[in-house]
């Protein structure tokens, strides 16, 4: 079945480095989405990839979606410890099936 | 935008008892919902689709007997956990797709089981 991997599993960076997380699919995607999930939270929505090679930009968050949409990227430039939290991409392959969800990249900033 | 709602937002039952989770899409029309569930520290999963008009289908693994899902309208999924048990604490959250290429998750169920 389908399958999303997402690396790193974790990430400590010091406040003000940047951090990116990686997601690849083992098959072509509709689309890619990005939540993040505070501890103790439940998943919130941050974006929606769907076209080839698109490249959207919130604030200090860049997400890209590959030209093959197989596989896609956030990266957060001088992180704040306010984006502490678990980032999780899902992808879509398309109509009424569920999104397939990766592992997510558990990220800890240190003032 | 498309919105979906999640009732209750978090459960506490003793051990042996039955909960019911709903999932309504508020302002959209959802043939199919998505239940995924949560343990901590780890990411969604998936557990079941839940067909309108017809019986859900599950993913491997999970009990059909144990996890009842009901899509009673085009608007509203209900997800059963029949004779709880502890290991069955967890963050259970629904998504409805809307039919354009997108889906919506309610805020999520989060169930203890003493």
């Amino acid at each position: 079945g389908q399958q999303v991997m997402q690396i790193p599993q974790y990430q400590h960076v010091q406040e003000g480095e940047d951090f990116t997380t990686y997601c690849n699919s083992s098959t072509t995607l509709s689309n890619i989405q990005w939540y993040k999930q505070r501890p103790g939270g439940h998943p919130v929505f941050l974006i929606q990839l769907v076209k080839s090679g698109e490249v959207k930009k919130q604030k200090r968050l860049t997400f890209q979606f590959g030209e093959a949409k197989k596989n896609s990227s956030l990266h957060i430039t001088a992180t704040q410890t306010t984006d502490v939290g678990t980032y999780f991409c899902a992808g879509l392959k398309g109509g009424n099936t569920p999104l397939v969800f990766g592992k997510g990249t558990r990220l800890s900033v240190i003032a | 935008g498309a919105v979906v709602s999640q009732h209750p937002s978090w459960v506490i039952c003793k051990s042996g008892t039955s909960v019911k989770i709903e999932c309504r899409s508020l302002d959209f029309q959802a043939t199919t919902m998505f239940w995924y569930r949560q343990f901590p520290k780890q990411s969604l999963m998936l557990m079941a689709t839940s067909n309108e008009g017809s019986k859900a289908t599950y993913e491997q693994g999970v009990e059909k007997d144990k996890f009842l899902i009901n899509h009673a309208s085009l608007t509203l999924s209900t997800l059963t956990v029949t004779s709880a048990h502890p290991e069955d604490s967890s963050f259970y959250i629904c998504s409805a797709p809307t039919g354009e290429e997108t889906q919506y998750f309610g805020p999520g169920t989060r169930l203890l089981v003493l």
